[in-house]
């Protein structure tokens, strides 16, 4: 019951490093979501997919990037981490629009 | 822009009583659908219980049920038995009818403690 699976757990990255999010959920839902989380906040939309090839973007989607080659994987791009990007990000699927179920979250900071 | 309103930053509620926490949202779409996720303090989101706007009848999900006020806007979530395991962030949440009615909007969240 692996359900949505997000790695690294924890990162921390110097300014203008870049890296990537992995996220893969074995559910066979079509959309999966990126959101971010800062301290004492609820969750803000980045990037989502409702399907493979299809993207499109959130309500904070600069300095992101994503992209959907199957329907397993939706990894996220970070590109020129700048300290406004230290946060929590979660990965997140469902099927259509039911229940989104998420990932356990990555940690990341930039310093 | 949709907008979800949670007013209390924290609850405390004695162990084995029931606990409502307040959630407002704004849309004019007819066609939405509303969501409560617990946040426990290791940082998983896990899914409560969902509600559409069209269900006659308030969804329920074990000790979890959700008061749906249309008229007033209104999605309350009553805890009933509280646990000292319920202690946790809870975040209210709709589907965002300008982006085909798939992604959240989320609000701040409130902090429930369950006192033995």
């Amino acid at each position: 019951n692996a359900g949505v699976t997000q790695t690294p757990k924890f990162r921390i990255l110097k300014i203008g490093q870049s890296m990537t999010l992995q996220c893969t959920q074995d559910m066979n839902h079509n959309y999966m979501y990126w959101y971010r989380q800062d301290p004492g906040m609820g969750l803000k939309l980045i990037y989502y997919s409702v399907g493979a090839g299809i993207t499109d973007k959130g309500e904070v989607p600069n300095g992101y990037n994503v992209s959907r080659s199957t329907t397993e994987d939706f990894p996220l791009r970070l590109e020129l981490a700048a300290p406004s990007q230290t946060s929590v990000y979660f990965c997140a699927s469902s099927y259509t629009k039911g229940p989104q179920y998420f990932g356990a979250g990555t940690r990341l900071s930039v310093l | 822009a949709q907008k979800i309103t949670q007013t209390q930053p924290g609850m405390f509620v004695q162990e084995k009583e029931a606990v409502t926490l307040d959630c407002t949202y704004d849309t004019s779409d007819q066609s939405y659908g509303l969501f409560w996720y617990k946040q426990p303090s290791s940082g998983e989101m896990i899914f409560l219980i969902y509600q559409g706007s069209y269900d006659e009848q308030n969804a329920t999900e074990g000790r979890y049920s959700l008061n749906f006020q249309k008229a007033r806007k209104s999605a309350n979530l009553v805890i009933s038995a509280s646990q000292l395991g319920d202690s946790a962030m809870y975040f209210c949440a709709m589907r965002d009818p300008t982006t085909g009615n798939t992604p959240l909007v989320f609000g701040k969240g409130t902090r429930l403690s369950v006192i033995a």
